[in-house]
């Protein structure tokens, strides 16, 4: 199985702010067929299902605001929230999508400095 | 719109079995794999498996094989997930979840989520 392994498991940051998360796989992700990265993050606020945020590691959904960004290839990888807003403070998983059983990140806690 | 409605939440006893329904709506059905995730409490994400509705197809964790199985009803549009013998630590939320299509091709991550069935295992 691919271990997903994120960092920090939490994260103080500013209003305003950039918050940087990231995460690891421990093989890669990077599918040759396609030239690529089979990794995804999701947004959770408690109580309510995850929602998907970035795929292929740097194509964010429709409707997520541009603040958000994803960037990294093979086994590394990081979610940028550029000017961080109160209602980004929640958890935040990643997930590769590579093999099965497609596997999740522990999940980093975003609160506010 | 496009949802998932999932069933409402579950007590079991230890050993017991639990099936958990998610309706489809607002797109084709059969179109679109879904695939079950789990959520202890307080903890993080746990994908179990997925099913193809249009031909049944389905594959789960080697967790949970033998255990959890996955089936669909095509003229509801519903997607079932059964779970037996059931321990204290599958007390969890359970999601399903619609796997992404574009135009031209789908990949196994997940766009539209229900709101996950509770289930709850205590003697």
């Amino acid at each position: 199985d691919i271990v997903m392994t994120q960092s920090p498991d939490s994260l103080a940051v500013s209003l305003g702010e950039r918050a940087t998360i990231n995460c690891k796989s421990s093989q890669s992700v990077l599918y040759s067929s396609n030239n690529k990265n089979h990794l995804a993050w999701y947004q959770q606020k408690p109580g309510q299902p995850p929602k998907l945020l970035i795929y292929w590691a740097s194509t964010r959904e429709s409707g997520v605001p541009d603040r958000f960004s994803g960037s990294g290839s093979g086994t590394d990888f990081t979610l940028t929230i550029n000017s961080l807003q109160a209602e980004d403070v929640t958890v935040y998983y990643c997930q590769q999508y590579y093999s099965t059983p497609y596997t999740f990140g522990q999940g980093t806690k975003l609160e506010i400095k | 719109q496009v949802q998932l409605v999932q069933s409402g939440a579950e007590v079991k006893k230890p050993e017991a079995s639990v099936k958990v329904s998610c309706k489809a709506s607002g797109y084709t059905f059969t179109g679109y794999s879904v695939h079950w995730v789990r959520q202890a409490p307080g903890q993080g994400l746990e994908w179990m498996g997925w099913i193809n509705p249009n031909s049944g197809r389905t594959h789960s964790a080697q967790k949970f094989q033998g255990r959890v199985t996955m089936t669909r009803d095509t003229s509801i549009s519903t997607a079932y997930m059964e779970l037996s013998r059931l321990a204290s630590d599958d007390t969890a939320v359970y999601y399903c979840a619609r796997e992404y299509c574009s135009s031209t091709t789908c990949s196994p991550f997940m766009d539209v989520w229900g709101k996950g069935t509770t289930v709850t295992v205590s003697s």
